[in-house]
């Protein structure tokens, strides 16, 4: 079966930049999406198709998708994006997670 | 706005069928393709499979023997079954549906989730 292979954990500085990355055979054939989860809530889509952002995310998070890996970028990262962010692809029928990074700001 | 909510019991014995159900507010549960998500005790987010409103699914390969997912038109809502539960199922369950309409490349809406606890 398919598998996505993230970092288990990033950390940044606010204000600095914060890379992801979520590694898949021949990702960039397939459209990729994120996830952000803070403590106790829902996921939240981030980005989907690659590098388009949903209504009311902010335009500090961007994603990029070629290769073999898909990055998810925050530019200028604030305290609030401190959570857990999953990829996500889809191949054969089937729904795939990467294992999910966690994100701290320092 | 279109809004989820899991419902069912929170808890269920070990070796039975664990049933949540899933309404959809706000929207229609045609024209879209809708999933289940669990996620286990400090664990990362687990894909169980999804449904289309004609009753067309997809399973996770690792759950395909024990789940059964359908949907209900005329209540907007779909549900999952998850038979021989064991402890390693106790997870909180997320409903979410697929955008654009018609595809499942990516969960655009969130349930809030509901927590099942397998007992022995």
């Amino acid at each position: 079966s398919y598998e996505l292979t993230q970092p288990p954990s990033v950390s940044v500085s606010p204000g600095q930049t914060a890379t992801i990355t979520c590694s898949g055979d021949k990702l960039g054939d397939y459209y990729a999406c994120w996830y952000q989860q803070k403590p106790g809530q829902s996921p939240v889509l981030v980005i989907f198709q690659d590098d388009k952002r949903p209504s009311g995310i902010p335009e500090r998070f961007s994603g990029s998708n070629s290769g073999n890996t898909a990055t998810l970028t925050i530019s200028g990262t604030q305290a609030v994006d401190e959570a857990d962010y999953y990829c996500q692809a889809w191949d054969s029928s089937a729904v795939v997670f990467g294992g999910g990074t966690r994100l701290t700001v320092l | 706005q279109v809004q989820l909510q899991e419902s069912g019991p929170g808890l269920v014995k070990a070796s039975e069928t664990l049933s949540l159900t899933c309404t959809v507010f706000g929207d229609s549960i045609s024209s879209y393709y809708w999933s289940w998500v669990r996620q286990s005790p400090g664990k990362g987010l687990e894909w169980i499979g999804y449904i289309y409103h004609s009753g067309s699914t997809s399973y996770s390969p690792s759950l395909k023997s024990r789940v059964t997912m359908s949907a209900d038109t005329s209540k907007n809502q779909f549900s999952l079954k998850v038979s021989s539960v064991t402890a390693t199922d106790t997870a909180v369950y997320y409903c979410a549906r697929h955008d654009p309409p018609g595809t499942t490349l990516a969960m655009d809406v969130w349930g809030q989730g509901t927590t099942v606890t397998v007992s022995s």
